[in-house]
């Protein structure tokens, strides 16, 4: 059966610090794969999703960036983190068909 | 573009009541419909589907049909428990190439014994 992982679970940095986020899936292969961001009392915002290695596209302008460097790993960085980048991060798999699974969630506090 | 409209919350309710979340949504093309539910400190899960009109995904208790005539996917459950406090998100799909996932702000939903 497919999984998805995400790590850290928790996470406070101070503003100006650098990030990164992992997610890795295993049981399937050639995922495409997505990173959302849910801000508190907000709803989700789709802020990446890949279809390939190597292969990013951005859903809207911001202070992040993502990377997939093998076919079941998908990072997001940042170089200087912002106040306003503190959030709910989740990052999610689908097989094509539509359906999408969800990883476990990263909680970021920048300070 | 794709939008989805879910009532506002939160949404308190009593232990065995009667739910409903109401749905709401515009889109090009046909797209498919989602519930997903996220339990406080977690990810989110997907709860049900439905993928054409007049479809009823179901799962837990739950159930939404999906109506083309009035673009809804109301949310429903019978006889609510404790457990099922937490948010719920409506969702739309248009295949194109890669599945993109529109979602609604979110349903808290909070039942007291």
């Amino acid at each position: 059966s497919q999984t998805i992982h995400q790590w850290p679970a928790t996470l406070v940095q101070p503003v100006g610090s650098p990030l990164s986020l992992e997610c890795t899936v295993e049981g399937t292969s050639n995922p495409n794969l997505y990173w959302y961001r849910q801000a508190a009392g907000r709803g989700l915002q789709l802020l990446f999703y890949s279809v390939g290695i190597g292969q990013i596209s951005s859903e809207v302008p911001q202070n992040l960036s993502a990377s997939r460097p093998q076919d079941r790993q998908f990072i997001l960085s940042s170089k200087k983190l912002l106040l306003s980048d503190s959030g709910f991060y989740l990052c999610a798999w689908s097989d094509g068909r539509e359906t999408q699974y969800f990883g476990p969630g990263t909680r970021l506090l920048v300070l | 573009g794709n939008s989805v409209t879910q009532m506002e919350g939160p949404v308190t309710l009593s232990e065995e009541a009667f739910l409903t979340i109401n749905c709401t949504y515009t889109a090009t093309g046909y797209p498919s419909l989602f519930w997903y539910v996220q339990y406080p400190g977690e990810g989110l899960q997907l709860l049900l589907k439905a993928t054409k009109a007049d479809d009823k995904g179901s799962n837990k208790g739950f159930e939404a049909t999906y109506r083309k005539e009035t673009t809804s996917f109301h949310l429903e459950k019978g006889s609510v428990q404790v457990s099922d406090s937490a948010v719920y998100f409506c969702a739309l799909s248009v295949l194109v190439g890669n599945e993109k996932l529109t979602f609604g702000t979110g349903t808290r939903l909070t039942i007291i014994p």
